[in-house]
């Protein structure tokens, strides 16, 4: 079975500095893996999505992710955050079976809190 | 509707109740999801349809919860038998059979079982 780690719960950043937010999953087959946002009292957002090809996806927002095989990895960075940044973010993966269904499975989440 | 959209936002009900949650998918789109965010974690699957037929319900936690989606649009999820611990957001999704692969979330139903 699929899982997914997000390795920090909480990350504190001051506007306009760089941030990464962590992520590993764990799968016995090929995934499609995605980053979403939940602002304050709205529903998830699709940041970004990898299902193939160049490992280097870029989303909305200025949001930027990596794929990387080998270490599991999916994280997202951002090279110089807003205070309208603040928000969770969930990274989740959907494993490829032929069919259907690209249930998600979601990391617990980290809150990012941009600060001035 | 533009979005996924779900009803009540928020439901309280006394333990041992049933409740019916609604989703109403983004016209046209085949596949509907349920997943339930407890406080502090992420959403976790419940169950998929695909059309009418639910595909998956692997993530049903026991029989108390049961989905119906019979007319390929509107889904239910129905809860019987209310107890504290089903106190959660309750999501839907909808996504288009094809490559995108991405779904379109809701923004859930509050349920608090008091």
């Amino acid at each position: 079975a699929q899982s997914v780690t997000q390795l920090d719960s909480q990350v504190p950043v001051f506007e306009e500095a760089p941030v990464e937010l962590r992520c590993n999953y764990s799968s016995s087959v090929s995934v499609y893996l995605f980053w979403y946002v939940q602002y304050p009292n709205q529903g998830l957002q699709l940041l970004l999505k990898y299902l193939s090809g160049s490992t280097l996806v870029k989303g909305i927002n200025g949001f930027e992710a990596e794929f990387n095989k080998s270490q599991t990895s999916f994280h997202l960075r951002k090279p110089s955050v807003h205070i309208s940044d603040t928000a969770e973010y969930f990274c989740a993966v959907s494993e490829y079976s032929g069919g259907s269904n690209y249930k998600l499975t979601f990391g617990k989440g980290t809150l990012l809190t941009v600060n001035p | 509707g533009a979005g996924v959209s779900q009803t009540p936002s928020n439901k309280v009900t006394e333990k041992g109740k049933y409740v019916e949650l609604r989703c109403d998918p983004i016209s046209g789109h085949t596949a509907l999801y349920w997943y339930r965010q407890s406080l502090g974690q992420g959403p976790e699957f419940l169950i998929y349809f695909q059309g009418t037929g639910a595909a998956d319900d692997s993530g049903l936690p026991n029989d108390r919860f049961f989905a119906v989606r019979p007319e390929g649009s509107v889904s239910t999820l129905k809860i019987q038998r209310t107890e504290r611990g089903d106190s959660a957001v309750y999501l839907c999704a909808s996504s288009l059979f094809g490559s995108t692969k991405e779904a379109f979330f809701g923004q859930g139903t509050r349920l608090t079982v008091v």
